[in-house]
C-alpha cells in the first residue's frame, strides 16, 4: 500500500531554533498534505492544507509565519519551525493525499524545544 | 509490516441501521487509539478515542469498543447517516507517541 514517510521521528532542539519535518510520500504522487498538531491525549488539530506548488491555507490560529510549510514537489513536504519555543513542544503528523487516492499518515514527529 | 489493519475496504448500510468498522492491530504495547473519519477533497478529522484502560468509550452516536486479549476495536455508529459517508481510519499508539494507521474504511450510508 501507499506509504508516507516522516521524518525525523524525535527531535529535541533548543529555544530559539527552527526545526525541519519532512514527509513523503513513497509511491504515489501526493497533490494535498495536512499537517496536523496533537496534544498529549487530545485529538489532532489540523494545522494547515498545502497543495503541491501553491501557498499552503492555515487554520485559524495558526502562525504563518512561525509555522512554515512548503510542498515544492509531488512527493515532499516540509514544515519548519521557526524559532520554536517549549511551548511548541508536540506531536506533529502529516497527511498525504493523492488525486485518486485516499489520505496516508505519516508516523509523526515528536518535538521536544529545551 | 501493518501493525493496524483495517481488513475491510468498503461496508455500505441502510439508512437508520448500525455501522461497525473493525480494526486489528499486533502490538500489545498500544495503550490509546483514535478513530478518523474523511470526507473526499478534505483532511481527516478526529472522531473518537478510547485508552487502554477502559473498553468502552462513547459520543452521541458513535461509540469505540476496545477488546485487548484480543487485540481488535470497532467504531459503532448508531443510528448511521447519510453525512456518515466517509472513508474511517482507526489509529494505535503507545503513551501518545509514534502512531500507526490503519488503512481506512470506506462507509457507504444508503438512504
Amino acid at each position: 500500500g501507499a506509504v508516507v514517510s516522516q521524518h525525523p521521528s524525535r527531535v529535541i532542539c533548543k529555544s530559539g531554533t527552527s526545526v525541519k519535518i519532512e514527509c513523503r510520500s513513497l509511491d504515489f504522487q501526493a497533490t494535498t498534505m495536512f499537517w496536523y498538531r496533537q496534544f498529549p491525549k487530545q485529538s489532532l488539530m489540523l494545522m494547515a492544507t498545502s497543495n503541491e506548488g501553491s501557498k499552503a491555507t492555515y487554520e485559524q490560529g495558526v502562525e504563518k509565519d512561525k509555522f512554515l510549510i512548503n510542498h515544492a514537489s509531488l512527493t515532499l513536504s516540509t514544515l519548519t519551525v521557526t524559532s520554536a519555543h517549549p511551548e511548541d513542544s508536540s506531536f506533529y503528523i502529516c497527511s498525504a493525499s493523492g488525486a485518486n487516492t485516499e489520505a496516508f499518515f505519516g508516523q509523526g514527529t515528536r518535538l521536544t524545544v529545551v | 509490516d501493518q501493525q493496524v489493519k483495517q481488513n475491510s475496504p468498503s461496508l455500505s448500510v441502510q439508512e437508520g441501521r448500525i455501522s461497525i468498522l473493525n480494526c486489528d492491530y499486533t502490538n500489545s504495547m498500544f495503550d490509546y487509539f483514535l478513530w478518523y473519519k474523511k470526507y473526499p477533497a478534505e483532511g481527516p478529522t478526529f472522531l473518537i478515542s478510547i485508552s487502554s484502560i477502559k473498553d468502552k468509550n462513547e459520543d452521541g452516536r458513535f461509540t469505540v469498543f476496545l477488546n485487548k486479549s484480543a487485540k481488535h476495536l470497532s467504531l459503532h455508529i448508531v443510528p448511521s447517516q447519510p453525512g456518515d459517508s466517509a472513508v474511517y481510519f482507526c489509529a494505535a499508539s503507545r503513551s501518545g507517541n509514534q502512531f500507526y494507521f490503519g488503512t481506512g474504511t470506506s462507509l457507504t450510508v444508503i438512504p
